[in-house]
């Protein structure tokens, strides 16, 4: 139980193109996701809450215009990147919370790597 | 949510147990230990989590002292698959998790 899924898993594309990325909660509710993205060798940075039905949360630094994340349903999250630039070449990793969870566990999903060239 | 302090990296044995330090002297009260590990190129994978009470779970142990400031995580019989960064987390309940540099944990043969 408690998987999540991510599409793609990976992505190449041209510089100022836009990339959508899914994330699903494939058997559990999720009120919550989260993003985050990594670079390498470096750990992984927050960069939205994602809460079903409200807009999102984005963390200190996160252009919201440039990530746009819509989170329609309590199993999926989508996490757009808008007019990519090489410099968004990253590994983004989603997460979700049960809504019915104990604590505060999270499971996260494989991951997309993105390349913009 | 408390500041977290790990040694960057640590080797071990495999089959022997790996003992993993966590420092977060400014822990709250209302605040959890949280651990998960990442393995190259996926996505962080959840082993364990406590408040007080020390924990066990099919993967791991959880050792936090009694004045909370301290835990660590046990991993009692280390295989080669284990080998990957593991983070040691402290927030509240319903907080977000903000992940630190970690642990770099190789398990050699």
């Amino acid at each position: 139980g408690a998987v999540v899924s991510q599409h793609p898993s990976w992505v190449i594309c041209k510089s100022g193109t836009s990339v959508k990325i899914e994330c699903r909660s494939l058997d559990f509710q999720a009120t919550t996701m989260f993003w985050y993205r990594q670079f390498p060798k470096q750990s992984l940075m927050l960069m939205a809450t994602s809460n079903e039905g409200s807009k999102a949360t984005y963390e200190q630094g996160v252009e919201k215009d440039k990530f746009l994340i819509n989170h329609a349903s309590l199993t999926l999250s989508t996490l757009t990147v808008t007019s990519a630039h090489p410099e968004d070449s990253s590994f983004y990793i989603c997460s979700a919370r049960p809504t019915s969870g104990r604590d505060n566990e999270q499971f996260f999903g494989p991951g997309t790597r993105l390349t913009v060239l | 949510d408390a500041k977290t302090t790990q040694p960057p990296s640590m080797d071990c044995a495999e089959g022997r147990a790996a003992n993993l330090p966590c420092n977060h002297s400014t822990i709250s009260g209302n605040e959890y230990v949280y651990w998960y590990r990442q393995i190259h190129s996926q996505g962080p994978q959840y082993i364990i989590h406590g408040l007080k009470n020390n924990e066990t779970n099919e993967m791991a142990s959880l050792i936090i002292t009694e004045d909370r400031k301290s835990s660590t995580l046990i991993l009692p019989h280390a295989t080669l698959r284990d080998t990957a960064v593991y983070y040691c987390i402290v927030t509240s309940y319903g907080n977000k998790l903000v992940f630190g540099a970690g642990t770099i944990l190789r398990v050699k043969s």
